[in-house]
């Protein structure tokens, strides 16, 4: 099972681009990569998956370089609301009772 | 209303007793998940089940057990509550199929042991 490493916390100020990057060396062929969030006292939720390249949705892009090693997730314009704890998480989805959950990286938005 | 929906939301209970924690959900999944969560980390996995007539265990499934009544329906009980037993728990659920992608939680039952 891959290994993810990613920033214990971080901090930022609202309306800038935040991008928090996670690297899984030993990242497998048929693993994605999958971002959740959480906020305090609520269960995870999903943000965005993906494989290669780049993926963008409604509230997040996801940056994968060619050889997959590391990830980073992108969030414009933040505001408060997006002061939470953010996973990121390497295995093959139809494997997901597998995935590990490291501790996330604290993004806390300040005004 | 919720998905995935957790009851009790909260619970104290006393050493040696036995608690459950229920789980219901509504996205029609056949997978369902038990997690447990400390202060300041991840989620671990107590129990999962891919389908009705399946219950595996995961990393830390010592302490609980489980059923699954129903496609919909995920218990998790404590036999003998103990202290260190005290955190967050949530229930979760995913598709086997395409969309498997994504899991999802519940708001989760806080459980604290005296």
């Amino acid at each position: 099972l891959a290994k993810t490493t990613q920033p214990i916390s971080m901090d930022s100020y609202e309306g800038q681009e935040v991008n928090i990057t996670c690297s899984h060396n030993n990242i497998a062929t048929n693993d994605y990569i999958t971002w959740y969030q959480q906020f305090p006292s609520q269960g995870p939720r999903f943000i965005i998956q993906g494989y290669k390249t780049k993926v963008t949705n409604e509230v997040a892009s996801l940056f994968i370089p060619a050889d997959r090693k590391s990830s980073t997730l992108s969030l414009p314009r933040v505001s408060l609301s997006d002061t939470a704890v953010y996973y990121c998480l390497v295995g093959d989805w139809r494997s997901n009772y597998q995935l590990i959950w490291g501790a996330g990286t604290k993004l806390i938005i300040k005004p | 209303d919720a998905d995935v929906t957790q009851t009790p939301r909260n619970r104290i209970t006393k050493t040696g007793k036995r608690i459950m924690l229920e789980c219901s959900q509504t996205k029609g999944h056949d997978r369902m998940y038990w997690y447990r969560q400390d202060p300041g980390l991840g989620l671990r996995l107590i129990y999962y089940s891919f389908d009705v007539k399946d219950i595996n265990k995961g990393e830390i499934s010592d302490g609980y057990s489980v059923s699954r009544q129903a496609q919909a329906k995920f218990s998790l009980s404590l036999e003998s509550a103990i202290p260190n037993q005290t955190a967050l728990y949530f229930c979760a659920t995913s598709d086997s199929g395409s969309s498997g992608n994504t899991i999802y939680f519940g708001e989760g039952s806080w459980l604290t042991v005296v």
